[in-house]
This record gives structure tokens, sequence and C-alpha cells, in this order.
């Protein structure tokens, strides 16, 4: 069935260290990908998406490319910061609908 | 702002009390869903609402109800609190049902603790 495996935590960086979180899926087709971030005591907000296959998400300095040859969706970010210590999900939609299956969540921690 | 909003933050109960949980939104989405993650989880769908339309994840326990009045409002029913039902509980719209490319846009969540 569809799912979603993300990489186990917890990661610890220094400061403007650089970050990759794997993430890879099962799919019949080609789904939609997301990364969401859910920061301490905060409900999650979307970071990036791609539609498509060889499409690539970027927002506040993170980047993931859709890569159907590896059926993966990797966040990196070349320079991490304090305030990006957060907990990341990556998801996709569950069958055709828009409601969402998570990975396991990446817990991403940044010391100065 | 147009938002999700989740009332309230923190809900404390006693086991087998039952409970409510609300949620808002002023984007004037369809879909409505109820998602819970439980302590360093993902977090895992209960059920959504496209417009009146309930739709029931087969895994969801009976002690789950939920209920949409209208467009702009969604609750949680627990029937009957267990222990194991302690956990956030995560509100989110969507402005259609199929597709998959939409963004689901969150509340901040109601964090459950049962005594």
């Amino acid at each position: 069935g569809d799912s979603v495996t993300q990489m186990e935590g917890p990661v610890t960086l220094s400061e403007e260290a650089f970050l990759t979180i794997n993430c890879t899926y099962t799919a019949t087709g080609y789904p939609s990908l997301f990364w969401y971030v859910q920061y301490p005591g905060e409900g999650l907000q979307l970071l990036l998406k791609a539609t498509k296959a060889d499409d690539k998400g970027s927002n506040k300095g993170f980047e993931a490319t859709y890569r159907k040859e590896t059926t993966s969706f990797h966040l990196e970010k070349g320079s991490v910061q304090v305030s990006d210590s957060a907990v990341y999900f990556c998801a996709r939609p569950l069958g055709a609908g828009t409601a969402l299956i998570f990975g396991k969540g990446t817990t991403l921690s940044v010391s100065s | 702002d147009a938002m999700v909003i989740q009332n309230p933050r923190y809900q404390v109960t006693q086991f087998g009390k039952p409970v409510t949980l609300s949620c808002s939104q002023t984007l004037n989405h369809n879909v409505m869903y109820w998602y819970q993650q439980k302590s360093s989880q993902a977090p895992k769908l209960l059920f959504h609402y496209y417009d009146k339309d309930f739709n029931n994840e087969a895994d969801t326990p009976d002690n789950f109800q939920s209920r949409r009045p209208n467009t702009s409002f969604c609750f949680l029913d627990i029937r009957s609190p267990g222990l194991g039902d302690a956990a956030m509980y995560l509100c989110a719209t969507s402005r259609d049902r199929w597709g998959g490319a939409d963004t689901q846009y969150f509340g901040p969540g109601t964090r459950l603790t049962v005594l």
C-alpha cells in the first residue's frame, strides 16, 4: 500500500552545517510529495512540495527534488540555523485524495 | 488573517468522561480533517469531511465521532476517553478532496490529557 519512509532521528547539527533528511515513498503512479515542519508546541506547516516527477520544491533555503527513479524526496539545506530546530515530516496523499500519510518524522536540533 | 483555529489548546479530561474538541476555519475550504498525533509519532488520519460528506478511516475506533454543522466548524467528540487516547489532535483543511496536490493547512492542535 501507500507509504512513506523517513530516516530516523534525531539529527544534531551545528549552525551552518549541511542538512539532508532522507525520504522514500511507495506508490502506484506519481503522487504529489510534501515536506511539513512542526515547531515545538505548534501544528504542522507546509515547508515545500512537488507535484510531479523531477520537480524541485524550495522554501526558506530548503530544497527537495522529486526523483521517480529512486522514489525519493530528500530534504536538503546548505546552511542550517538554530531557528530550523523542529520536527520534519515527509508526506504523500493517501490514494487519490488529499488526506495525507506521513513519515515518522525527523527531529532536527541545531546548536550555535 | 485566514487560518485554522483550534480550541482549547490544552484539554484535560478524566478517564471515561466525554470530551469535545473544536476546530474552525476562515479559509472557506471544502475539506476538514482530524488527525491524531501521539508522542513522537506521525499524525494519523482519523476522518475527514468533504462538505457534509463524512469519511471515516477503517481503523478509527468507534469511540471517536465528528460533527460538521457548517463550513466553518468541525468538532471531534471522544465518547469515553481512555488513557491511550492522550495525544495531540490536529485539525486541517484543504480546498479540495481529490487530486492530491492540494496543500493542507493545519491548526495548532489540541493536546489532550486523560487522567
